[in-house]
């Protein structure tokens, strides 16, 4: 069955950097395009951007262009997040998720990233 | 950037009662907006994509319809598992963008 699988929670201090992985399985890796959704606490959804997963492409949303960087390893059907430069701002849950181009929705998400951001 | 605004931000009901939740878009979107249920400590769930359709394994007590820019998820006869936060999304261009939420409680 297809799932999309985060690495575990994350303590980080401010100004250190975080690597995310979001691992495929049960469909063909590079046929949709990868999705990442931040949810603060207290916050609604935020979205941040996609990285194509057939060229590794990335698009961020304008919050997102400066610390984020969406990558890919195609070998492993694996797509990462990597925050540089934490604030506290970005404590937040993070997602992973799958766009289905054929019904245009995120059809499959990870479980979510914990990443705390304390000193 | 297009913004999506949802009603009530929260609401209770009672277990039958059937319930409307609304998503206003600020511009133009056509179909390109889906449906989200929001469950603390879970991801997401699809609902409803392309303003009408039913996600695969979405009970059919949920519909979701589309009047002009404005879009709402029903669920005919609520059930307890319903409660959740329903959140709402335009696909139409970038970026792409959430309402704030519904919460949806028992009364």
């Amino acid at each position: 069955q297809i799932q999309l699988v985060q690495s575990g929670p994350e303590l980080k201090k401010p100004g250190e950097s975080v690597k995310i992985s979001c691992k495929a399985s049960g469909y063909t890796f590079t046929d949709y395009a990868m999705n990442w959704v931040k949810q603060a606490p207290g916050n609604g959804l935020k979205w941040m951007g996609w990285i194509n997963t057939q060229t590794g492409k990335p698009t961020y949303a304008d919050d997102f262009k400066q610390r984020f960087v969406f990558s890919l390893e195609t070998s492993a059907s694996t797509a990462y997040l990597q925050i540089n430069n934490l604030n506290i701002e970005d404590t937040a849950t993070y997602f992973c998720t799958r766009f289905y181009n054929s019904g245009y929705y995120f059809d499959y998400w990870g479980q979510g990233v914990m990443v705390t951001v304390s000193s | 950037d297009i913004q999506l605004t949802q009603s009530p931000s929260s609401m209770s009901a009672s277990l039958g009662d059937r319930v409307s939740l609304t998503c206003q878009s600020s511009q133009g979107i056509g179909n390109y907006l889906s449906w989200y249920q929001h469950k603390p400590g879970k991801p997401p769930k699809p609902m409803i994509y392309y303003a009408t359709n039913l996600a695969d394994g979405v009970p059919s007590r949920f519909s979701g319809s589309r009047s002009g820019s404005d879009y709402s998820l029903t669920i005919s006869s609520l059930e307890s598992e319903d409660m959740a936060d329903y959140h709402c999304l335009q696909y139409k261009q970038y970026p792409y963008t959430f309402g704030a939420g519904t919460k949806l409680e028992l009364k």
